[in-house]
């Protein structure tokens, strides 16, 4: 049992490039989310999916899209990479709203 | 809306000293708090929660009471371990919101 599991762990990217972080769990769990965390403050929730096919924007979503075609993966998409978007990523799932969130071990990427 | 607020750290203590990390919160309704914790290089790992008034979370020797009369949170812990060293998160969710709001962490370093 994997856990949530998340890649790359480190990328650093130009500005105005693109690309895809990439995250699974293999609990079975029907919601995800994805946060990112900025030096010396907490976490900030950008997209989450209530299962697979549905998802919804969180309080920073500016920058970011997502898709989930399985319960598996949630992928989320930067498409026009900006200095302001370095930051690790990290993404969670679980069970139900309200019930334990499980992280994996985050993406720290960097805009140059 | 809803928010958290922990003490700044880091907090510095030698082995075997008591912890206590202060955490207060702002949310109408009756939120669930946690705390989370975060190992170097890892993502955010649970260490407790409570759901209602008065509830004492406790886990690892950690404890934690909800006192909603100082809607405060406060983690403490006996007598702390060099392998404790790490940074402590706290947490409100309210029922119904797919999302968990962090404080700003507090860094916690133990040295034998």
């Amino acid at each position: 049992n994997a856990g949530v599991t998340q890649t790359p762990k480190f990328r650093i990217l130009k500005i105005g490039q693109s690309m895809t972080l990439q995250c699974a769990q293999d609990m079975n769990h029907n919601y995800m989310y994805w946060y990112r965390q900025d030096p010396g403050m907490g976490l900030k929730l950008i997209y989450y999916s209530v299962g697979a096919g549905i998802t919804d924007k969180g309080e920073v979503p500016n920058g970011y899209n997502v898709s989930r075609s399985t319960t598996e993966d949630f992928p989320l998409r930067l498409e026009l990479a900006a200095p302001s978007q370095t930051s690790v990523y990290f993404c969670a799932s679980s069970y139900g709203q309200n019930n334990e969130q499980f992280f994996g071990p985050g993406t720290r990427l960097t805009v140059l | 809306g809803d928010s958290v607020t922990q003490m700044e750290g880091p907090v510095t203590l030698s082995e075997e000293a008591f912890l206590t990390i202060n955490c207060t919160y702002t949310a109408t309704g009756y939120p669930s708090l946690f705390w989370y914790v975060q190992y170097p290089g890892e993502g955010l790992q649970l260490l407790l929660k409570a759901t209602k008034a008065d509830d004492k979370g406790s886990n690892k020797g950690f404890e934690a009471t909800y006192r909603k009369e100082t809607t405060s949170f406060h983690l403490e812990k006996g007598s702390v371990q060099v392998s404790d060293s790490a940074v402590y998160f706290c947490a409100l969710s309210r029922t119904g919101f797919q999302k968990l709001v962090f404080g700003t962490g507090t860094r916690l370093l133990v040295s034998p």
